[in-house]
Order: C-alpha cells, then sequence, then structure tokens
C-alpha cells in the first residue's frame, strides 16, 4: 500500500486562486518532505525542503511567499501554490525523506490553471 | 550543487533487445544512485539503486554499474519488453542524513513489440 498519500490528484483552477495540496505520511514520521515540480517531458526539480516545526528550505528561483509549505506536524505536509497563475501549471509531488536516502514519492497533483 | 546528466533523451529498441541508458554526475560527494521508472501521469517509482561502495547491482532483468573515478553510472535492461516502455530518470545523492535526489533529465524508452 501507499506510504504516501497525496491530495488532490488534479486540480483545475482560476488563475489567481490558491491552491493547497496535501502530503500525509501514512507509516512513518514524515520528519522531513521534499515537494518537487515537474513541467510537461522534463524531470523532477527539488522546490523545497519541509522539515517538522521549522521553516521550509526553498531551492534557489522558488519564491517562498508564492509557495507557502506548512509542516506542523508529523503526518502531514502542505504545499499552498498563492495566487496560481498558468505558468505554475505542473505536476507537483511530495517525497517522504527517510534515512539513507529512501524516498516514497506521492502520487503527483496535476495542477492546471485557467 | 549536484548536477546530472543523462543520455540519451529517447531510445527505441526491439523486444527482446537490451537498453542502456548512462548518466554523469558532478558532485565527488554523492553517493547515493537510484533509477525510477515513471510512467505518464504517475509518481517515479524506484526501480534500482546502488550505492558507492559496490561497483554494479543486479536485479532480474535490471543492472546498474558504477564508476566513481569517472562519475558515471548506467542502467541496463535486458530482454526488454513492451511494458518497460516508460521514461527513466538517473538521480544522485549524498549518502548522509535526509538529503534530496538530483534527477537526471529523464530517458523516454520505446520497446517496439
Amino acid at each position: 500500500g501507499a506510504v504516501v498519500s497525496q491530495h488532490p490528484s488534479w486540480v483545475i483552477c482560476k488563475s489567481g486562486t490558491s491552491v493547497k495540496i496535501e502530503c500525509r505520511s501514512l507509516d512513518f514520521q514524515a520528519t522531513t518532505m521534499f515537494w518537487y515540480r515537474q513541467f510537461p517531458k522534463q524531470s523532477l526539480m527539488l522546490m523545497a525542503t519541509s522539515n517538522e516545526g521549522s521553516k521550509a528550505t526553498y531551492e534557489q528561483g522558488v519564491e517562498k511567499d508564492k509557495f507557502l509549505i506548512n509542516h506542523a506536524s508529523l503526518t502531514l505536509s502542505t504545499l499552498t501554490v498563492t495566487s496560481a497563475h498558468p505558468e505554475d501549471s505542473s505536476f507537483y509531488i511530495c517525497s517522504l525523506g527517510l534515512a539513507k536516502n529512501i524516498q516514497y514519492f506521492g502520487a503527483g497533483t496535476r495542477l492546471s490553471v485557467l | 550543487g549536484e548536477n546530472v546528466e543523462q543520455h540519451p533523451s529517447t531510445l527505441s529498441v526491439q523486444e527482446g533487445d537490451s537498453a542502456v541508458i548512462k548518466c554523469t554526475y558532478s558532485d565527488s560527494a554523492s553517493n547515493y544512485f537510484p533509477w525510477y521508472k515513471q510512467e505518464l501521469g504517475k509518481r517515479p517509482q524506484l526501480i534500482i539503486d546502488i550505492r558507492s561502495n559496490v561497483g554494479e547491482k543486479k536485479d532480474q532483468r535490471i543492472a546498474v554499474t558504477l564508476n566513481k573515478t569517472a562519475k558515471h553510472f548506467s542502467l541496463h535492461i535486458t530482454e526488454t519488453q513492451p511494458e518497460d516502455s516508460a521514461v527513466y530518470f538517473c538521480a544522485a545523492s549524498m549518502n548522509t542524513g535526509r538529503r534530496a535526489l538530483t534527477f537526471g533529465s529523464g530517458t523516454r524508452l520505446q520497446v517496439q513489440p
């Protein structure tokens, strides 16, 4: 069964609205979660590293005020895309990071901004 | 930071043939190298991984080789089947704590029946 549950799997929204994506760890304590973004026919690019109880660390070029990450518990990390625009349309995937680099990916969220 | 390059970007083989995908990395501190298979719209699935203390690892039709001196690693799939068709990504990371992965650009493998 799934180790990480990610919701929603698909969302369509109007430009200017905000979208929240949730990732829940079902079997392990989610001390560390990674958020990746994948544009069509491209690779997965790390957006941010989320640590439980502390502020997320964002990769260069990723706006922290636009992509809000909350990781207040050991089972849930959320990514909120604020004021979404068409260029934010992408496949967003979370990953639970465990020791020895073991990672469990969520099923991904396809965001389409009209 | 780490940079991972992957070749080829597309690969078409006949069913039963072998497929080889190659990756190079830049950071000599990297010591964990997984390979993922991703089908359209789905999460990446780990198919095999290798750590720097070994040079080769095999799991049935899939094998990975690692050359730390040259900083490159390769995925070998033998006796390919149509269901092997997917996008394959290599990745690299440091084997300390919980580290994010740096992915290669991906290879679209098409196995022709």
